[in-house]
């Protein structure tokens, strides 16, 4: 069962290309995430929106654009990367963060990002 | 800093029973989440302690101890479908989730 859906899977780019990642949540919830995670490190998060307004941005460089048009859709905009920007991009959502301890968050697939 | 700590990686015989654990150091504490990763999927929510205690969900256990700063996650029986990495994440006194680097399971036949 996967609420939360992202394209595409797999992506190999450039340093100088420009691409998106697309993400979609169908469990009506109000937040939504982007992490990056990297082998045998823990989760980084990236950016959270909440009801449609960015709250977190974590130092996060300005090649990583995030942009959310609505509850249900979040955007990663990406432009002259990094080799080691290659990682596994994550997208999660939950009911609202703020909510109490209990809010969980439910996660996509993820894209599988490679920089050459 | 904050700061979880987990096993790398932990190997177990299908039908036995394996006990991962987690400890944390947090600016406060407001639940502690267990989720499983099987490779090259998503992470998928297994359990949330807030109270000290075991919370039994069928062949899967969490335990939480808040003076100690402890969990652990039991799994019993062990298939070899358990095999999968799984992340521990504390939520803090802002609310924001603290991650583990993850344990990653090996169930032998």
């Amino acid at each position: 069962e996967t609420g939360v859906t992202q394209t595409p899977r797999h992506l190999v780019m450039g340093m100088t290309n420009k691409k998106s990642l697309k993400c979609e949540q169908h469990l009506g919830h109000n937040a939504m995430y982007w992490y990056k995670q990297s082998a045998k490190k823990p989760l980084e998060l990236m950016f959270v929106y909440n009801f449609k307004e960015q709250t977190e941005n974590n130092s996060v460089p300005s090649r990583f654009s995030p942009e959310c048009p609505n509850s249900s859709h979040l955007f990663l905009h990406l432009h002259t990367l990094q080799p080691e920007d290659s990682a596994l991009y994550l997208c999660a959502s939950s009911q609202e963060p703020t909510s109490g301890g209990r809010d969980t968050q439910y996660f996509g697939p993820g894209t599988r990002l490679t920089v050459l | 800093g904050q700061n979880i700590d987990q096993p790398t990686e932990m190997t177990a015989t299908e039908g036995a029973i394996v006990q991962i654990n987690c400890t944390y150091q947090t600016s406060g504490f407001n639940g502690l989440f267990w989720y499983q990763q099987h490779a090259g999927e998503a992470p998928t929510f297994l359990s949330y302690n807030v109270l000290d205690g075991l919370e039994e969900k069928g062949r899967f256990s969490s335990f939480l101890s808040r003076s100690k700063g402890y969990s652990y996650l039991l799994l019993k029986e062990l298939q070899m479908k358990d095999s999968a990495s799984y992340l521990c994440a504390v939520r803090d006194s802002n609310y924001q989730l603290i991650w583990g680097a993850g344990t990653k399971l090996i169930i032998k036949p």
